[in-house]
C-alpha cells in the first residue's frame, strides 16, 4: 500500500519563475494538506484541500494556490517565487475527520530558489 | 509564526542515556503529537495523546499531554544510535483539521 507520493524530490528554480509540485495521497485518503518547513524550523501549514475546494488557509501570500483532482492527487503551485520561497514542501493526506494519527505525510519537495 | 515552543533546540546524547523535550503553547489544543524526521525524509508519527493528563508510551519513548492542554514532554530512555533526529511536538486542533508544529529538538551524538 503506497503512502503519500511527491514529485519531484528536488527542484531548482530562478527568481520569479513559477513552479508546480505534486502530490497523490495514500490510498483511501480524501484530503491533502500542504506545509512549507523552511531549513530547520517546523512546518508550516499553507492549505487544505477537500472535495477538490481549499477548505482551510494559513498565513501564506496568494502566491501560493493548489488543486485537487477527481482523484484526489493535489498541485501546490508557487507564482513570482522568492528567495525566501526555498523550503522542503511537505504533503500530508488523511480523512477529513478522523483520528489525527492517519495524518500521513510524504517526503517533501526540495525547492531551492537562486 | 510558529505558536509552539519546543525546548531543547537541540542536545547530544550518548548511548544509554535517557533524554526529554518539552513544547508549550499559547493556546490550547485538542490532541498532541510527537513525531521524527530524519533527512530527506517527512515527519513519522511516534505517539499521539488524546486527553489531558494523558501518559502514553511506546517503546522507550513517553509522551504526557498537560493538565492545561498547553505543554507536553517527550522522554526517550536508553537512548541508541538511531534515535538522532529531529523531533517534532505538533498541536491539532479537529476544527480545522490541521497541524500546528513546534521548531523541532535536534538530537546530536555526543563526539
Amino acid at each position: 500500500d503506497a503512502g503519500v507520493t511527491q514529485s519531484p524530490t528536488h527542484l531548482i528554480k530562478t527568481r520569479g519563475q513559477q513552479v508546480t509540485l505534486r502530490c497523490s495521497p495514500k490510498s483511501g485518503h480524501d484530503t491533502v494538506s500542504w506545509y512549507q518547513q523552511a531549513l530547520g524550523q517546523g512546518p508550516q501549514f499553507i492549505f487544505q484541500y477537500y472535495e477538490e475546494e481549499e477548505r482551510q488557509r494559513g498565513n501564506f501570500p496568494d502566491r501560493f494556490s493548489g488543486h485537487q483532482f477527481p482523484n484526489y492527487s493535489s498541485e501546490l503551485n508557487v507564482n513570482a517565487l522568492l528567495l525566501g520561497d526555498s523550503a522542503l514542501y511537505l504533503c500530508a493526506s488523511s480523512l477529513p475527520v478522523g483520528t489525527v494519527d492517519g495524518y500521513t505525510f510524504g517526503s517533501g519537495t526540495r525547492l531551492t530558489v537562486v | 509564526g510558529q505558536q509552539l515552543n519546543q525546548s531543547p533546540q537541540s542536545m547530544f546524547i550518548q548511548e544509554g542515556e535517557d533524554v526529554s523535550m518539552n513544547c508549550t503553547s499559547s493556546s490550547i489544543f485538542n490532541t498532541w503529537l510527537w513525531y521524527k524526521q530524519d533527512p530527506g525524509e517527512g515527519p513519522v508519527l511516534l505517539i499521539a495523546l488524546y486527553k489531558a493528563g494523558e501518559l502514553t508510551s511506546n517503546g522507550r519513548l513517553t509522551a504526557q499531554f498537560g493538565i492545561t492542554r498547553k505543554d507536553s514532554f517527550l522522554n526517550i530512555s536508553a537512548s541508541i544510535p538511531s534515535d538522532v533526529g529531529i523531533y517534532f511536538c505538533a498541536g491539532y486542533k479537529a476544527a480545522g483539521n490541521k497541524l500546528t508544529f513546534g521548531g523541532g529538538t535536534r538530537v546530536l551524538v555526543k563526539p
